[in-house]
């Protein structure tokens, strides 16, 4: 497909269950980002990754939360023993790194997000 | 660290009229700033984005925003509003040594046939 492509679209668990959302970015974007979007919120930084550097996971609210990637492609989200807070939209976006000097200039290209409900 | 602010959660305007949605930034370096769209249970669309030159940057289904470095603004703007306007629209910056990119709030665009 040509954009950011989530699943599952909507995922409803039990409180304490964990849980595997997926991301696969546009080919050839390097950078790759998670957001959260708790309803009516803005965005929450959670995760970013940038090509083989280590990523940036100062957004991860607690460590029930983790998030890997595989080189340049696919990223999962992980959430260990979900409780009711939880519930959110998760969203993946990916960029190319059009860079101005050493800073990453580009857009984001969002996915339509994971919407998580924890009962 | 950088920071976004987008003062108002709502702005109503009517059909044919201007439009403005504000937003004013804080980053340690120079900017990068972008406004992104969000309709109702979709992912984000981009907008526009101001990198570098021209303050007055122009993008997508006939918005414009301009860059105020002495007021740390970015709003964004229409000439002439029309109802499939109406969504929600977030202000972002990225500090030019820094990867990430950090959202405001969000401001609701609704506009009035």
């Amino acid at each position: 497909g040509a954009g950011v492509s989530q699943s599952p679209s909507n995922k409803v668990t039990e409180k304490g269950k964990d849980v595997e959302l997926r991301c696969d970015p546009i080919s050839g974007h390097t950078a790759l980002y998670w957001y959260r979007q708790r309803l009516g919120q803005g965005l929450e930084f959670l995760i970013y990754f940038q090509g083989n550097s280590a990523p940036d996971k100062s957004g991860l609210p607690s460590d029930r939360f983790s998030a890997e990637r595989t080189g340049e492609s696919v990223s999962t989200l992980t959430i260990q023993r979900t409780q009711q807070e939880d519930s959110a939209v998760y969203l993946c976006a990916s960029s190319l790194v059009a860079t101005s000097g050493d800073s990453n200039t580009g857009e984001l290209f969002f996915g339509e997000g994971s919407r998580l409900t924890v009962l | 660290a950088q920071s976004v602010a987008q003062p108002e959660d709502q702005v109503k305007v009517a059909e044919g009229n201007p439009l403005t949605v504000k937003c004013t930034y804080s980053v340690s370096g120079n900017p990068y700033l972008f406004w992104y769209v969000q309709y109702p249970n979709r992912g984000l669309q981009f907008l526009l984005k101001y990198i570098t030159g021209d303050n007055l940057v122009k993008g997508s289904y006939g918005f414009e925003a301009e860059f105020n470095k002495s007021q740390t603004s970015f709003h964004l703007k229409k000439p002439s509003a029309l109802v499939s306007d109406s969504a929600l629209y977030f202000c972002a910056v990225r500090d030019t040594r820094i990867g990430t990119l950090t959202f405001g709030k969000g401001t609701m665009l609704l506009v009035s046939p």
